[in-house]
């Protein structure tokens, strides 16, 4: 099943920081941050692993809670090169397959 | 060190007609994945395979087809395409053991488009 991001989209201005969201309705093993510029392919970000190792990306960070089965990715002081659609993708075991979910459009203007 | 490579990147298929994407890799990955992006919307995972000689389907593998005779390659055969197939195809891999896990790395994408 899909996991459910929020919110769809999110216009910041320069500096200003962002929460996006993703939930599972079932138990997870990883979370998976993707981040897709318009023409391109998606770029792997960051995973974030149950048991809490977290791996981050410049000044993008994230967290997995367990409990809940939802990540949260952080852009903090956003920059215009944050610009771009945000995917997570969550896998129910270790060498098991990604589900996407529908992606969180976000515009930084200057 | 090309990573990922899909060809085309463009095509126009006409209803009816056949075709093969091409994915070839040279990271040695035993993971390989075919997603489908309609625009707008997220990846669809269409089929996968976690090594030579092994595949799977995902989540829409209806018309589609694929076949994984080496480590580098895992093309995806459309068989009488339809409308409904016009999307952007992206290939992904990931490795395996201590690279388990990192992320995916996907190919540029084939915009394919069904009249």
């Amino acid at each position: 099943q899909q996991p459910v991001q929020s919110p769809q989209a999110v216009i910041l201005r320069e500096g200003e920081d962002a929460v996006i969201n993703c939930s599972s309705s079932k138990a997870l093993y990883s979370v998976h941050w993707y981040r897709q510029k318009h023409g391109e392919a998606p770029v792997f970000l960051m995973i974030l692993l149950k048991g809490g190792e977290q791996k981050g990306h410049e000044k993008i960070s994230a967290s997995f809670n367990e409990k809940k089965q939802q990540s949260s990715l952080y852009l903090t002081a956003s920059q215009l090169s944050y610009s771009g659609t945000y995917f997570c993708g969550t896998e129910k075991a270790a060498g098991n397959k990604l589900t996407f979910g529908g992606g969180t459009r976000v515009l930084v203007k200057p | 060190n090309a990573g990922v490579t899909q060809t085309p990147k463009f095509h126009i298929l006409k209803i009816g007609q056949s075709m093969t994407l091409q994915c070839t890799q040279d990271m040695n990955h035993n993971y390989m994945y075919w997603y489908r992006q309609d625009p707008g919307m997220g990846l669809k995972l269409i089929y996968y395979s976690v090594g030579a000689g092994i595949t799977d389907k995902g989540e829409v593998p209806n018309g589609y087809n694929v076949s994984r005779s080496t480590t580098e390659d895992f093309p995806l055969r459309l068989e009488l395409a339809a409308p409904s197939q016009t999307s952007v195809y992206f290939c992904a891999t990931k490795g395996s053991g201590q690279y388990l896990n990192y992320g995916y790395t996907f190919g540029s994408g084939t915009r394919l488009t069904v009249v």
